[in-house]
């Protein structure tokens, strides 16, 4: 069975600081999200990154991926109060029903 | 249309009761995904379809719980029977085949009292 495992589940930052959000999984994947959320609305789609070493930024946010460790990383440069909200990874297995496996979900509260 | 659309976006149901959930994909997304996301269990994947087939069933809880979609465009998940750990928030999705993106809908929010 395919685990995905987020850490940490919840962050609480200063405004200005630097911050990593860490997403693990248990079997090789050719594709990782990372979908953002804000309170009482869907899923926002952040990144898709689809190779090993794929790195994607936008704004004030960059994923990464290392397929051999099955580790994505979320990177958070000088948070703003505007990035304050859950971010999920999620990992495509066609293996397991073409279908997206979550992890728990990373609750971002940045401070003014 | 633009996005994928979900209705309805509030439903309160008594026990008992049967509901429907109605999903409208992105024009011309094949593949259309039914996801449950309720406190303390995170997202949770219930069925997809590719065109109007499911080949992939395994997340539906129960068989209190049914989807179909017709057209390979509007899909449709039944719950009969409602508990009331029934309660969540149900998320669709789609993508277009071959394209990596998958676009979700903004819920439906299911209470049952």
């Amino acid at each position: 069975e395919l685990k995905v495992e987020q850490n940490p589940l919840f962050l609480s930052m200063q405004e200005g600081k630097n911050y990593t959000i860490y997403c693990n999984y248990s079997t090789t994947s050719d594709r990782l999200y990372w979908y953002r959320q804000d309170p009482g609305k869907s899923l926002e789609s952040l990144f898709v990154l689809l190779s090993n070493g794929a790195v994607k930024q936008e704004g004030r946010l960059m994923a990464s991926l290392d397929t051999k460790a099955r580790l994505s990383t979320l990177h958070i440069t000088a948070a703003v109060h505007d990035l304050s909200a859950t971010y999920f990874c999620a990992v495509y297995q066609m293996e397991y029903g073409n279908k997206l496996v979550f992890g728990a979900g990373t609750i971002l509260r940045v401070k003014s | 249309g633009a996005g994928v659309s979900q209705s309805p976006s509030n439903k309160v149901t008594e026990k008992g009761k049967d509901v429907e959930l109605r999903c409208d994909p992105i024009s011309g997304h094949t593949a259309l995904y039914w996801y449950r996301q309720s406190l303390g269990q995170g997202l949770e994947f219930l069925i997809y379809f590719q065109g109007n087939s499911a080949p992939d069933k395994s997340g539906l809880p129960s068989d209190r719980f049914s989807a179909e979609r017709t057209g390979g465009s509007v899909s449709t998940l039944t719950i009969q029977r409602t508990q009331q750990e029934d309660s969540a928030v149900y998320l669709c999705a789609s993508s277009l085949d071959g394209e990596r993106t998958i676009y979700f809908g903004e819920g439906s929010w299911l209470t049952v009292v």
